[in-house]
């Protein structure tokens, strides 16, 4: 009963490091999200996909990549890690209109 | 203007009280509509869907206004695990996804 995972939970980055944020599901849904929290905010939006090889750009995508190769899966990478990324990054899986997430990973950078 | 309006509170409230928070959404072909709750450092979890004919589960009631662009949340007999962040959610784009998040509003509610 795994639903969305999320690898890692918590990870210390020096500025100019970079580093993948692992995310996968095992409902087999359609549509992944990665979201950015910071304190005392919503969540924003950084990129999404509607399906295995189709990303598209959320809210706020500068400094992230993303890649959709399996239904499964969705790596969020950070190039060149800034203080302005430090956060708590949910990623998130739908079939329908009910949005279900992983338990977050907090990054900071230093 | 934020797409999703919440007033962030915090609302203190003691047990057993009714409490009820507002949004506000900017975009009027805005098609779904839901709460989320999140509790502290984790994340965020459905908590009911908003219908246009106003829907309730057990202690909460959702009601939706399209003509003012309103949404709210009731709680009535506020108990100690409802302290939480309630996030109100708008999905502007049919069953592809994209949710828009507000800034959420948090709940005490004390002894």
């Amino acid at each position: 009963n795994a639903g969305v995972t999320q690898t890692p939970k918590f990870r210390i980055l020096k500025i100019g490091q970079s580093m993948t944020l692992q995310c996968a599901q095992d409902m087999n849904h359609n549509y992944m999200y990665w979201y950015r929290q910071d304190p005392g905010m919503g969540l924003k939006l950084i990129y999404y996909s509607v399906g295995a090889g189709i990303t598209d750009k959320g809210e706020v995508p500068n400094g992230y990549n993303v890649s959709r190769s399996t239904t499964e899966d969705f790596p969020l990478r950070l190039e060149l890690a800034a203080p302005s990324q430090t956060s708590v990054y949910f990623c998130a899986s739908s079939y329908d209109r009910e949005e279900y997430f992983g338990e977050g990973s907090w990054l900071t950078v230093v | 203007r934020k797409e999703v309006e919440q007033d962030p509170g915090p609302f203190n409230v003691p047990e057993g009280a009714t409490v009820a928070f507002n949004c506000t959404y900017s975009n009027s072909a805005s098609q779904s509509f839901f709460w989320y709750r999140q509790d502290c450092r984790k994340e965020p979890k459905l908590l009911m869907s908003v219908y246009s004919s106003g829907n309730e589960d057990g202690r909460f009631t959702a009601q939706l206004n399209r003509a003012s662009q309103y949404i709210s949340l009731l709680i009535r007999d506020s108990k100690l695990s409802d302290s939480a962040t309630y996030l109100c959610v708008v999905n502007n784009a049919g069953n592809t996804g994209k949710l828009i998040f507000g800034q959420g509003t948090t709940l005490q509610v004390k002894p």
